[in-house]
C-alpha cells in the first residue's frame, strides 16, 4: 500500500512558465510533508515544507499549497527556470510514528530553454 | 561545513561478503535514517535511529542492520549481501527525531552493486 504517491513520473515545460508537482496521499495521520529536489549523482536536498496547520507555504519562486480533504498537495514553481530540472520527491510524516518518513516515486521536471 | 558524509560511495561486491556503509554527520543531529532507491519506487526507510542507541525498523529493513552508538555515526551493515539489494542508498539526518521540526539533510549516496 503506497501512502504517498506522485501519479506524473515527468513533466517537462517552458522556461518561464509554471511548474505544477502533484502529490497525493492516503493516511490521515500525516501532518507535515516535505518536498526535496535531488540532481543527478547527489542526494536530495530539501526545497519546502508545510505543516498541516496551514494550506499553503511560499519561498520565493517555491509555493507548496496543502489540501486536506482531497489529501493532495502541489508544488508550484513560477518562473521555472532550466536550473530547476530535477527529480522532485514528495514526503510525509506524523507525529504519531514521527521517525518514520515516507516518500513518493518521483517526478522527474525537464524545464526547456 | 554542515554535511552527512556515506562510505564507500560506490561498491561492487559478490553475494555473502559482509559489508558496511558508514554514515557520519557533523551537525549534532539525534535523529539519522537510512533509505535506498530503486527505478521507479523513490525513495524507501530502511532503518531509521531516533537517538543513540534508539533505532527501529523502516518499510524495507530485511537483510540489513544498524547501530547507534555515537550520535553522530550510523552505519548500515549487510550480513549477508544479496543481489535485490543492489540499489543505491541514503543516509540522512534530522535536526530532532520530532517530524515536524525541520528538513532531512542527506549524504551524497552509496551506489552497491552485489553479483
Amino acid at each position: 500500500d503506497q501512502q504517498v504517491k506522485q501519479n506524473s513520473p515527468s513533466l517537462s515545460v517552458q522556461e518561464g512558465r509554471i511548474s505544477i508537482l502533484n502529490c497525493d496521499y492516503t493516511n490521515s495521520m500525516f501532518d507535515y510533508f516535505l518536498w526535496y529536489k535531488k540532481y543527478p549523482a547527489e542526494g536530495p536536498t530539501f526545497l519546502i515544507s508545510i505543516s498541516s496547520i496551514k494550506d499553503k507555504n511560499e519561498d520565493g519562486r517555491f509555493t507548496v499549497f496543502l489540501n486536506k480533504s482531497a489529501k493532495h498537495l502541489s508544488l508550484h514553481i513560477v518562473p521555472s527556470q532550466p536550473g530547476d530540472s530535477a527529480v522532485y520527491f514528495c514526503a510525509a510524516s506524523g507525529d504519531t510514528n514521527a521517525g518514520k518518513s515516507t516518500f513518493g516515486d518521483g517526478t522527474t521536471l525537464t524545464v526547456k530553454p | 561545513e554542515a554535511q552527512v558524509t556515506q562510505n564507500p560511495r560506490y561498491l561492487i561486491t559478490v553475494t555473502g561478503k559482509k559489508l558496511t556503509v558508514t554514515c557520519s554527520q557533523n551537525m549534532n543531529h539525534e535523529y539519522m535514517s537510512w533509505y535506498r532507491q530503486d527505478p521507479g519506487l523513490g525513495l524507501r526507510q530502511i532503518y531509521y535511529s531516533m537517538n543513540v542507541e534508539v533505532t527501529d525498523k523502516g518499510d524495507v529493513p530485511e537483510g540489513y542492520k544498524v547501530s547507534r552508538k555515537e550520535k553522530r555515526n550510523f552505519p548500515l551493515i549487510l550480513e549477508s549481501p544479496s543481489p535485490n539489494q543492489t540499489s543505491l542508498y541514503f543516509c540522512a539526518s534530522r535536526t530532532s527525531w520530532v517530524a515536524n521540526t525541520g528538513e532531512l539533510f542527506f549524504g551524497e549516496g552509496s551506489r552497491l552493486t552485489v553479483l
